[in-house]
């Protein structure tokens, strides 16, 4: 069974500075997808990233970056120079690469507030 | 551009009383989701169609029913809402086949049971 762990349930800090949100899976498949997805006060979810299991390459998009490790089924998110925009809740999640069944297994989301 | 679009954003109704949620997509993605997300917790998924193709998830409770009449809707029906029903539901929508894509996210309807 595929299994999400955000251990962080809230996270506050003051604005500028940088936060890590914390991600570890559980998956017995040898091919899968990690994704995280911001989801604000509007409600909707907001695709951020895509990730597959044979590509731990880290990426760095703006402020974003993503830290994607095998060894220790991690695939952390960092926010550099947070801003008040930031403020959401952040969700990690998991697929098995099942074309035609993408299924979503999410994390339980880590509130994140930057505090002017 | 919206690209899914869920209606109507806020929903109130009674225990008991039948309600609808509707889902529309103008990406022309061939799969369809629908997750319950309660409150402060992650989104389920409820099911979802591949094409036609309706595929329930094994703990969805038979008072949540699904209908897709073509590519670009899909309802949510629920037959007998309880108050342990009210919560936040997210349709999604992915364009399945050799590459995997992301799900894109509608807006999300509130239900409020009363």
């Amino acid at each position: 069974a595929q299994k999400v762990t955000q251990a962080q349930t809230e996270i506050s800090v003051v604005e500028k500075e940088d936060v890590t949100l914390d991600c570890v899976y559980e998956t017995r498949d040898t091919t899968y997808y990690l994704f995280w997805y911001k989801q604000p006060p509007s409600g909707e979810l907001v695709f951020l990233i895509r990730r597959n299991s044979f590509d731990e390459q880290n990426e760095i998009s703006g402020r974003y970056s993503w830290n994607f490790q095998k060894s220790t089924s991690s695939f952390n998110f960092t926010i550099t120079a947070s801003q008040v925009v930031d403020s959401a809740v952040y969700f990690c999640a998991l697929s098995e690469a099942n074309f035609g069944n993408e299924k979503l297994t999410f994390g339980t989301g880590t509130r994140l507030t930057i505090i002017p | 551009d919206a690209m899914v679009i869920q209606n109507p954003r806020y929903q109130v109704t009674q225990f008991g009383k039948p309600v609808t949620l509707s889902c529309s997509q103008t990406l022309n993605h061939n799969v369809m989701y629908w997750y319950q997300q309660k409150s402060s917790q992650a989104p389920k998924l409820l099911f979802h169609y591949y094409d036609k193709d309706f595929n329930n998830e094994a703990d969805t409770p038979d008072n949540f029913q699904s209908r897709r009449p073509n590519t670009s809707f899909c309802f949510l029906d629920i037959r007998s809402p309880g108050l342990g029903d009210a919560a936040m539901y997210l349709c999604a929508t992915v364009a399945g086949g050799l590459n995997y894509n992301e799900q894109f996210f509608g807006p999300g309807t509130r239900l409020t049971v009363l």
